[in-house]
């Protein structure tokens, strides 16, 4: 079953807007991972957060983490044309298991 | 960081024939998994590649169908046996580094005519 859900499940933005997207899981995790993936190719890591941590960045990512809530969101600031792709959350489900579990995916599309 | 290649990137294959997806990792690695992504879907785990020994596999997925081997820490092969058009996806070696980091390769788009 799915352990993450993101939202929303498609998003449309202009170049150079800000683009927010949800993940929410079911379970207690050990850590929560963002991934990239553009059209028909493979998975591009952006992000990794421990269950410990609550906000991460890395350029223009920024990614937040609320254990209590069950929900983590991915921030692009100042989107790019090269940034549409589909954008998953993964959660490790339990410390040791090191198995991830994938949301659907939410799909970025920026217009130039 | 771990680079991942995968080999072939892509292939069409005919029903009821195998097909052997080679995974090379660039670094000793901990754990190394194949997932699949069927169009349009996301990913689900198709087992846990062990050294030396069987794979472990996920509810819904039998070693008959998708053997498994790991021969060492860097390199891994799935195949997918006597195929059928559903076997039509993405198939994805992943790799978990000692930060529980996990990379994932660049996929192998399977069709099954």
């Amino acid at each position: 079953s799915q352990q993450g859900e993101e939202d929303p499940q498609a998003l449309s933005i202009q170049e150079g807007e800000n683009a927010t997207m949800n993940c929410s899981y079911k379970t207690s995790i050990n850590n929560l991972q963002w991934y990239r993936q553009n059209s028909g190719r493979g998975l591009v890591h952006l992000i990794l957060i421990r269950s410990n941590e609550r906000e991460k960045h890395s350029g223009r990512l920024r990614v937040t983490l609320d254990t209590s809530k069950k929900s983590s969101s991915l921030l692009i600031t100042a989107s790019r044309a090269a940034d549409t792709a589909s954008y998953f959350c993964a959660t490790d489900i339990e410390a040791g298991s090191y198995q991830l579990t994938f949301g659907k995916g939410t799909k970025l599309s920026v217009i130039p | 960081s771990a680079v991942i290649s995968q080999k072939p990137s892509r292939d069409i294959c005919q029903r009821g024939t195998s097909l052997t997806i080679q995974c090379q990792v660039d670094s000793q690695v901990t754990m190394m998994f194949w997932y699949r992504q069927q169009p349009g879907q996301s990913l689900t785990l198709i087992a846990t590649a062990n050294q030396g020994s069987e794979a472990t596999y996920e509810s819904g997925f039998v070693i008959d169908k998708f053997p498994i081997s790991r021969p060492n820490l860097t390199f891994s092969t799935l195949t997918v046996s006597n195929m059928s058009p559903e076997d039509s996806s993405i198939y994805l070696c992943s790799v978990r580094t000692v930060t529980d980091t996990q990379y994932f390769g660049p996929g192998t788009r399977l069709t099954v005519l």
